[in-house]
């Protein structure tokens, strides 16, 4: 068990919907992360929080937001579902930003299909 | 462009066997490498992290190896058990305050 908590871990819905994934961190850890792999892809950055701060963004479309929270929990909102949406969604957590040995830690993640 | 390569893109062993897996980059700067197990419908979980001075380093039957200068990694796995049945990720840091770059891994299996 990473200690990085996703709810739900399945999400069913249709094109056109509005979603939101939980994510709590790991105690301790400030940096929040979250990630996208579609089916035999490798993990896409969407975007980092860090200590209730946007740190940096990746290719995240307009569509998709996030927040982070007091109590360092984030959530992932994606809006105007597409069936390309449709893969495993990620969130990963650490204490600062991952420089040198900081180790990076992954919940279970939540798998969303688009219909 | 930053890119992580990874080679082969699927292998087949049987339990027993070593393996080793490669994983090539273009990232510049480089700030360290990573390698993870992901197993099927979970999340990765780390295995090793090497900074630019670090050539080899080990996790019991993970070792893995870094070439700073030709920008290669490798994995290797000793006496493979069928638990080893994971895809293996290859991540690098770009620079000091960049973004981990994933490559799409190698899919292991491990046959009795």
């Amino acid at each position: 068990d990473s200690g990085v908590t996703q709810t739900p871990k399945h999400l069913i819905t249709a094109t056109g919907q509005r979603v939101t994934l939980r994510c709590s961190p790991r105690s301790g850890d400030l940096s929040v992360y979250w990630y996208q792999q579609s089916l035999d892809q490798g993990l896409q950055f969407l975007i980092q929080y860090y200590n209730g701060e946007e740190r940096a963004k990746g290719n995240i479309l307009e569509r998709f937001s996030a927040q982070q929270f007091p109590d360092l929990h984030s959530e992932l909102n994606l809006s105007s579902l597409e069936l390309g949406d449709s893969a495993l969604y990620f969130c990963a957590s650490s204490v600062g930003q991952v420089a040198g040995n900081e180790k990076l830690f992954f919940g279970s993640g939540t798998q969303l299909s688009v219909l | 462009k930053n890119q992580v390569e990874q080679s082969p893109q699927s292998l087949i062993i049987l339990e027993g066997k070593n393996c080793t897996l490669q994983c090539n980059y273009t990232v510049s700067p480089f700030s360290n490498l990573r390698w993870y197990k992901q197993d099927t419908g979970r999340g990765p979980v780390s295995l090793t992290i090497m900074t630019f001075s670090e050539n080899t380093k080990s996790n019991g039957r993970y070792t893995a190896t870094l070439d700073a200068d030709t920008k290669q990694s490798s994995l290797h796995i000793t006496a493979s058990q069928l638990s080893d049945s994971a895809s293996y990720i290859c991540v690098v840091r770009r620079g000091s305050q960049g973004n981990l770059i994933f490559g799409k891994g190698t899919k292991l299996s491990v046959k009795p």
